[in-house]
């Protein structure tokens, strides 16, 4: 099967400042990556995501950039604001057929942004 | 506000209650999921259902029973759990189509039903 790694595990930075989240995958034949917060308590909300016939994806002060040679792929946000603060999941797949929406989530990355 | 709805809440139960967790959801997706959460970890797979037929189990444990009486609905029966189950539980949601022409939909998770058992 798929297997993600998510670095770092916590992350704090000044208000304003960026933030990079980075995520591996191992299985060639993953083709989406979609990235989700979850704030203490809440659910998990999809932010942003990419598929693998794209380089960079951006929203806003969120981005996202995939390499496929390398198989990784960044969560890049920019001017962070206190509500960024939350913990942040990568996740992979194959997409469509029998994987049937089977999501390979990484271990995911506590980002605190101080005032 | 979340097009997923997820009820009860919260559910206290015990080793030998029966209970059952209830989602909902009128997007008209057709791909319907079951996923368990502890403290500080990621979404860990349950069940999937696909066009209202169980497709995907992840070998979980038969006190864990689940159910797709239509297409805007999902349950998960409970029964005989032990403390070790608590944790959240997750229902999503995502667009599927018949001939999986659109590739990857995003799930949509509810907010999901805090469990604990004593």
């Amino acid at each position: 099967g798929e297997n993600v790694e998510q670095h770092p595990s916590t992350l704090s930075v000044q208000e304003g400042d960026s933030a990079v989240i980075k995520c591996t995958y191992s299985d060639s034949a993953s083709n989406y990556f979609p990235w989700y917060k979850q704030e203490l308590g809440k659910r998990p909300q999809l932010i942003i995501d990419i598929r693998s016939n794209v380089g960079e994806k951006k929203d806003q002060r969120i981005a996202v950039t995939l390499n496929k040679t390398a198989k990784h792929f960044s969560l890049h946000i920019t001017e962070t604001q206190p509500e960024d603060s939350a913990v942040y999941f990568c996740a992979a797949s194959k997409g469509r057929g029998s994987t049937l929406g089977r999501l390979y989530f990484g271990r995911g990355t506590q980002l605190t942004v101080w005032p | 506000d979340t097009e997923v709805t997820q009820t009860p809440k919260h559910l206290v139960m015990g080793m030998t209650n029966k209970k059952s967790l209830k989602c909902e959801q009128h997007m008209g997706h057709r791909a319907m999921y079951w996923y368990k959460q502890k403290a500080k970890k990621p979404p860990e797979l349950m069940f999937v259902y696909s066009y209202e037929k169980l497709s995907i189990n992840e070998s979980v444990p038969s006190r864990f029973s689940p159910e797709c009486p239509n297409s805007s609905l999902l349950n998960l029966h409970l029964h005989a759990l032990q403390p070790e189950d608590s944790a959240l539980y997750l229902c999503a949601s995502s667009h599927r189509d018949g001939k999986e022409l659109l590739g990857h939909s995003p799930l949509h998770f509810g907010n999901g039903t805090r469990l604990t058992v004593t």
